[in-house]
């Protein structure tokens, strides 16, 4: 199994900061990666995958990176709407494992 | 738009049957993979497997031979069944759809709304 690690599990942060969420995989997935965001009561939503790569519909604001085993999530200029919790996700092989999460919460 | 929507029991009672349907509206069910992941508040987001139209199905080797994941009896749905279930089965459980079209199905990039499922007796 690949376990997914995130750091930190909660982020205190005020609108406009720039804020990064990292993700570990315990082995290389390569690019295999995914974002998420989820929201109280709602389901989660795809923010990013391959990634790096933006899904239809999201600002421009989230970024993805990295590789094998490393990932970071930026959110730049923090709005109101993005506090909520994100996840990582791996897809590299037939078992899917996320991250744990990580909370961004108003400083 | 495609919605996914799941249905099912909110109660189920220990060592029974847990039966939900997610039903798809605005995207045919035999044009992609489906899956369906739950989510507690101990474990976070668990993937539990996924369907294929064509009988492909994969599944969490956690779930030990206890989950069945089929085409819906009628219409454009897809179904999960999963046995013996205990407390630990408790959770918000959620279909959603692959995106992509790789191999294997990659990231999920629409999710139902949830259907909560009780375990107690």
């Amino acid at each position: 199994d690949i376990q997914m690690t995130q750091s930190p599990s909660t982020l205190s942060a005020s609108v406009g900061d720039t804020v990064t969420i990292t993700c570990r995989a315990s082995q290389s997935i390569s690019t295999w990666l995914a974002w998420y965001q989820q929201k109280p009561g709602k389901a989660p939503k795809l923010l990013i995958y391959d990634a790096s790569t933006l899904q239809s519909g999201v600002p421009s604001r989230f970024s993805g990176s990295g590789s094998g085993t490393e990932f970071t999530l930026t959110v730049s200029t923090l709005q109101p709407d993005d506090f909520a919790t994100y996840y990582c996700q791996q897809y590299n092989t037939y078992f899917y494992s996320f991250g744990q999460g990580t909370k961004v919460e108003i400083k | 738009q495609v919605q996914l929507q799941e249905s099912g029991p909110g109660l189920v009672k220990p060592s029974e049957t847990l039966s939900l349907t997610c039903s798809v509206s605005g995207a045919s069910v035999s044009l992609q993979f489906w899956s369906w992941i739950r989510q507690t508040p101990g474990k976070g987001l668990e993937w539990m497997g996924y369907f294929y139209h064509t009988g492909i199905t994969n599944y969490n080797p956690s779930l030990k031979g206890r989950l069945t994941i089929s085409g819906g009896t009628s219409g454009n749905q897809f179904s999960l069944t999963l046995t013996s279930v205990t407390a630990a089965d408790t959770a918000l459980y959620y279909c959603a759809r692959h995106g992509g079209s790789g191999w294997p199905p990659y990231y999920f990039d629409l999710w139902g709304q949830g259907s909560p499922v009780t375990v107690s007796s």
